[in-house]
Order: C-alpha cells, then sequence, then structure tokens
C-alpha cells in the first residue's frame, strides 16, 4: 500500500533559523512528488513536483529536493509569512495521489 | 477569478438530513475530485471523474455521491447525514498527468 509520513508533526522556528521538513514515501511506481502549503481555512495550494531522485526545485525561501524514499523541504531563513502546514503527496503508477498528515510549521518573530 | 470555487464555505446540519455541497471549476482541466479532511489533517480521497466517467471510490459510504453535469463542475450529494461524516471537505481539479492538483478553499460541515 502507497504511504506517506512526514516529520515532524509541527515545527516551531525563530525567524532567520533555516530548517527542513520530511518527506519519506513508498509508492508503487513513483510518478511525481509533490509539496504544498495549506494556510487555515484555505485549500492546499501547490508548490513543487520533483519526478526523479536528484531534482531539485527552488522557490524563494524554499527548496525542494527527491531522494528515492524520501524528500526534504529546506526553508531558508524563514519569515513568519512562511508560517503554514506543508503537505507532502505522491502519485502512483495509477495516477492516484496518496497525501502525507503534513507539519505544521511556526515561524516566530 | 477564482480558478476552483465550492459552496458553500460552511455547513451546519442535524444528523439524518441530506446535504449537498458544490463545485466548479474553470480551469479547463479534464479531472476533478473530493477530498476529505479530518481532525487530524489527512486528506484522503473520496471520488475524482473524468470526462463524466468515475474513476477512482475509495471505500466511500454510498451515502456520499458525486454528480458531474459537466466536466467543470462536480457537486457531492450526502444522504442521512452522521455525526462522523464531519469535517473539511476540499474539491480539486487537474489536468491527468498534469503538475498537481488546484484546491478549492474547502467546505466545513458539521453533523450535530
Amino acid at each position: 500500500e502507497d504511504q506517506v509520513t512526514q516529520s515532524p508533526e509541527a515545527l516551531r522556528l525563530q525567524e532567520g533559523e533555516s530548517s527542513s521538513l520530511n518527506c519519506s514515501y513508498t509508492v508503487s511506481g513513483l510518478r511525481g512528488l509533490f509539496w504544498y502549503r495549506q494556510d487555515p481555512g484555505k485549500g492546499p495550494e501547490f508548490l513543487f513536483t520533483l519526478y526523479s531522485a536528484g531534482e531539485e526545485k527552488e522557490k524563494e525561501r524554499l527548496k525542494a529536493t527527491l531522494t528515492k524514499k524520501e524528500s526534504f523541504l529546506h526553508i531558508t531563513a524563514p519569515k513568519p509569512e512562511d508560517s503554514a502546514t506543508y503537505l507532502c503527496a505522491v502519485r502512483n503508477y495509477g495516477q492516484n495521489f496518496v497525501f502525507g498528515p503534513g507539519t505544521r510549521l511556526s515561524v516566530l518573530p | 477569478d477564482t480558478a476552483v470555487s465550492q459552496t458553500p464555505k460552511y455547513l451546519v446540519t442535524q444528523m439524518g438530513n441530506d446535504k449537498s455541497i458544490k463545485c466548479e471549476q474553470n480551469l479547463g482541466h479534464d479531472t476533478m475530485y473530493w477530498y476529505k479532511q479530518d481532525s487530524k489533517k489527512f486528506l484522503k480521497i473520496m471520488f475524482s471523474y473524468n470526462n463524466k466517467e468515475l474513476i477512482i471510490n475509495e471505500t466511500v459510504p454510498n451515502r456520499f455521491s458525486p454528480k458531474s453535469p459537466d466536466k467543470a463542475h462536480l457537486n457531492l450529494h450526502i444522504n442521512s447525514l452522521e455525526l462522523g461524516d464531519s469535517a473539511v471537505y476540499f474539491c480539486a481539479s487537474s489536468q491527468r498527468g498534469g503538475n498537481g492538483y488546484t484546491f478549492g478553499s474547502g467546505t466545513r460541515l458539521t453533523v450535530v
């Protein structure tokens, strides 16, 4: 069964304190690993797609990397507006998405 | 310009009632989905529709039924609501094989 786990469950950082979020997955035929950001009371917002091990994507203070078993979302010098829940999802060979439980990030000023 | 819009945003209803949630997308995507997000924030797929054809149904009770009048709309009908149905329901759309989903803003359903 395809599965996605994320750690930590919650993370509190001081503004400017860089860190990484982890997404570990098992999937039958990876057809993409996706990162989303979800703000309270809103739907998830697409951030990145990674397709193969070694691939990296960057957007502002965020960088996503992918290995054969996990993905990391690196946050460099975060700001309070980066506070959100970050969701990881994989798409399998059957084009189905499986989401992880998310990491709730709080960046304190 | 709202890409995926769902209504209502909040829905409070009594056990046993029947209710509907509407969803519309203006992105021209060919596939639409309904997800349930429970209190632990897990997003679980309920249905997807591609060209009016149901292609996923993940062990969802048959009290839940999707209705798609056209490829821009996927409504969710729920009969005989139960307390355990309380959750946030998200509509989403994508182009098959494309780059992830576009989600609506969610409908918070509370069954009392």
